[in-house]
């Protein structure tokens, strides 16, 4: 099957700094997500993205789909941007369902 | 706000026993996939409901079952918990047939199994 790998898996920055989280995926997708899961476990879509740009206010995303990453910028980060980030795909062989990446966990500081 | 549902919120269970999980999906979508979530891991695939169909299962015994009702709401049924099923489990709805299928998730139900 199909594998995701994001990084890094843990990032600690102060309030203001800007990052950039990425995910690889080991094979051709027809459906790329990444989503901020808060403390209480919610998941928050952010962006529907199987290629290209797409911006949301201080959230960017890029997929490279022939190269087989995306990347997902965040900048002048605050304290509610904390979480865990993951990046999840859709391909040919998943019957619909998504496989997520085991995230990446972002502390920001004050 | 998804406008996903889902109850209970926490659920304190013991070995052996019986469990019922319940979604509701989104208006307007069609497909509810359900997911497992153990601490510090990404969701894990169970299975997605299409049409009141399984349409899709992932590496899941079959004491893990569920239905989808003509409304599309959901349900999960875990039989003989053990104790690798506390998780938090996520449901997730969709359009199948629409664009992107982007799938939106509701809040969780956190499982303990004691």
């Amino acid at each position: 099957g199909i594998q995701v790998e994001q990084s890094p898996p843990d990032l600690i920055l102060q309030e203001g700094a800007n990052s950039t989280l990425r995910c690889n995926f080991s094979d051709s997708v027809n459906n790329l997500q990444w989503f901020h899961q808060n403390p209480w476990g919610q998941l928050i879509n952010l962006f529907y993205i199987p290629s290209g740009t797409k911006q949301n206010g201080r959230l960017s995303a890029t997929t490279v789909a022939t190269e087989r990453y995306s990347l997902l910028y965040i900048s002048s980060s605050q304290t509610t941007d904390s979480g865990v980030y993951f990046c999840a795909v859709r391909y040919g062989g998943s019957q619909g369902n998504l496989i997520f990446g085991k995230g990446t966990k972002l502390s920001v500081k004050p | 706000e998804t406008g996903v549902t889902q109850s209970p919120t926490h659920l304190i269970k013991t070995r052996g026993q019986q469990v019922t999980l319940r979604c509701s999906s989104q208006s307007g979508h069609n497909t509810v996939s359900w997911y497992q979530q153990a601490l510090g891991q990404g969701p894990q695939f169970i299975f997605q409901y299409y049409r009141e169909e399984e349409n899709g299962r992932g590496n899941f015994p079959p004491r893990f079952s569920g239905l989808q009702f003509p409304n599309y709401s959901s349900e999960l049924n875990v039989n003989a918990l053990e104790l690798d099923d506390s998780a938090l489990y996520l449901c997730a709805s969709s359009l199948t047939g629409g664009a992107g299928e982007t799938q939106y998730f509701g809040p969780g139900t956190r499982l303990l199994v004691l």
